[in-house]
């Protein structure tokens, strides 16, 4: 299985500022998948991350809001830009390594706007 | 649309068995995972069935009817630490496309 690093473990921002928050997987995948976990919710996808193109973005998130980065293929970032309070989340990163084992999620960022 | 239920809460006492209930209705299916998650930590995996039958992994089974559209975990010898949410998901698209998840449930287990 991966091993994810993600930081920030948490923050808390202004509102109007912006964070990035980084992945860093420990093997190449192809895939990266960024989440939104509200307090008390279930995770949402934000998009898919691949390397050497576009993300791919769920409804009701835009790339102007929610820019990723994708350079190389164990390596993705998410800012959250122009943070208002509801942007306030855990986000995490996922990838699946080996078909079957599951996807393996990074520890978290725990993000509050004020 | 996509709709995964299961439900909210759940509470069982420590030793005995619980079986926690996922249904799906989704536009396709190609895989159905199991998520433990305790509060303020990162969602761990349990377990994964793609074709219908029962998975076995020590305490924790999961079972999956793709023509019924449902699935469940079994816990077994539930411990106190055995209490948090569960998630169940769905992996909709491709050999390597995102899950969707439902809502979780959340399990207390008591003295």
């Amino acid at each position: 299985s991966a091993v994810i690093s993600q930081k920030p473990s948490r923050d808390i921002c202004q509102r109007g500022t912006s964070l990035t928050i980084q992945c860093q997987v420990d093997s190449q995948v192809t895939m990266m998948f960024w989440y939104r976990q509200q307090p008390g919710q279930s995770l949402t996808l934000i998009a898919t991350a691949n390397q050497g193109s576009e993300a791919t973005y769920e409804s009701g998130f835009v790339i102007d809001k929610f820019p990723i980065s994708r350079p190389n293929l164990t390596f993705s970032t998410l800012t959250v830009s122009n943070m208002s309070p509801e942007d306030s989340s855990i986000y995490l990163c996922s990838v699946e390594v080996l078909r079957g084992y599951g996807y393996t999620f990074g520890s978290g960022t725990r993000l509050t706007v004020v | 649309g996509q709709n995964i239920d299961q439900p909210t809460e759940m509470t069982a006492t420590e030793g005995a068995i619980v079986q926690i209930n996922c249904t799906y209705q989704t536009s396709g299916f190609n895989g159905l995972f199991w998520y433990q998650q305790h509060a303020g930590e990162a969602p761990t995996f349990l377990s994964y069935n793609v074709l219908d039958g029962l998975e076995e992994k020590g305490r924790f089974s999961s079972f999956l009817s793709r023509s019924k559209g449902y699935s469940y975990l079994l816990l077994k010898e539930l411990q106190m630490k055995d209490s948090a949410s569960y998630l169940c998901a769905v992996r909709t698209r491709g050999s390597q496309g995102n899950l969707i998840f439902g809502k979780g449930t959340k399990l207390s287990v008591k003295p």
